[in-house]
């Protein structure tokens, strides 16, 4: 059974930082694609970034861009998200996903139950 | 970027009826090489993560009801719920992956009427 579970979300303040982690079971990590959606509170899906199975390629929303960056240990069957320079804007449920295969360019085929991130002074 | 609409916000359907959602691509997500679409549709209910329905605009990932049918081609999408049921009350995605970013629609919001 695929299982992601996701940690490191918690309150951090304006202009701080935070490293989410994702912990990937039930399947052959290295062979997938891996992605971060968030959904701020009562709002939609945003696509927050992806990198390939070998981790060699990261793709970044223009909102995320030069402030987070995702990363992967394939001998740990762990995704990462390093967040910094965070603002209001990004308090959100942030979900680590898999994609359905080596490339970006699938569907995202399973969720984890996300991880709550806020931003607040 | 590609932008993704959808219509309509939200709508309510009588249990057994057909419930229609429509997306709409800004440019075409038929990738002419495989002649696929690049298009999924999600599920999400209250307090859950997004399931995936829908890949390639039109193929069923396993385990989701038969009701759930996704068409159309190039720029203009619909998933169809062919007879609602109580547990399809959810917001429904549509989100293109043939280019960065991989965007999503804003989302279809089913009830009960």
């Amino acid at each position: 059974e695929v299982q992601l579970v996701e940690s490191g979300g918690g309150l951090v303040q304006p202009g701080g930082s935070l490293r989410l982690s994702c912990a990937a079971s039930g399947f052959t990590f290295s062979s997938c694609a891996m992605t971060w959606v968030r959904q701020a509170p009562g709002k939609g899906l945003e696509w927050v970034s992806t990198i390939s199975d070998n981790g060699i390629n990261t793709y970044y929303a223009d909102s995320v861009k030069g402030r987070f960056t995702i990363s992967r240990d394939n001998s740990k069957n762990t995704l990462y998200l390093q967040m910094n320079s965070l603002g209001v804007e990004d308090t959100a449920i942030y979900y680590c996903a898999r994609t359905a295969g080596g490339s970006g360019y699938l569907p995202v085929d399973y969720w984890g139950q996300g991880t709550l991130v806020t931003v607040s002074s | 970027d590609i932008v993704m609409t959808q219509s309509p916000d939200s709508l309510a359907v009588s249990l057994g009826e057909r419930a229609t959602i429509n997306c709409k691509s800004s440019q075409s997500v038929l990738y002419s090489s495989n002649n696929k679409n690049y298009l999924a549709w999600y599920q999400q209910k209250p307090g859950q993560p997004p399931r995936l329905l829908i890949y390639w605009a039109s193929t069923r990932e396993s385990g989701v009801p038969d009701r759930f049918s996704g068409s159309g081609s190039g720029t203009d999408f619909t998933l169809t719920i062919s007879s609602l049921q109580a547990e399809d009350v959810a917001v429904y995605y549509c989100q293109q992956y043939y280019s960065l970013p991989f965007i999503f629609g804003p989302g279809t919001k089913v009830d009960i009427k």
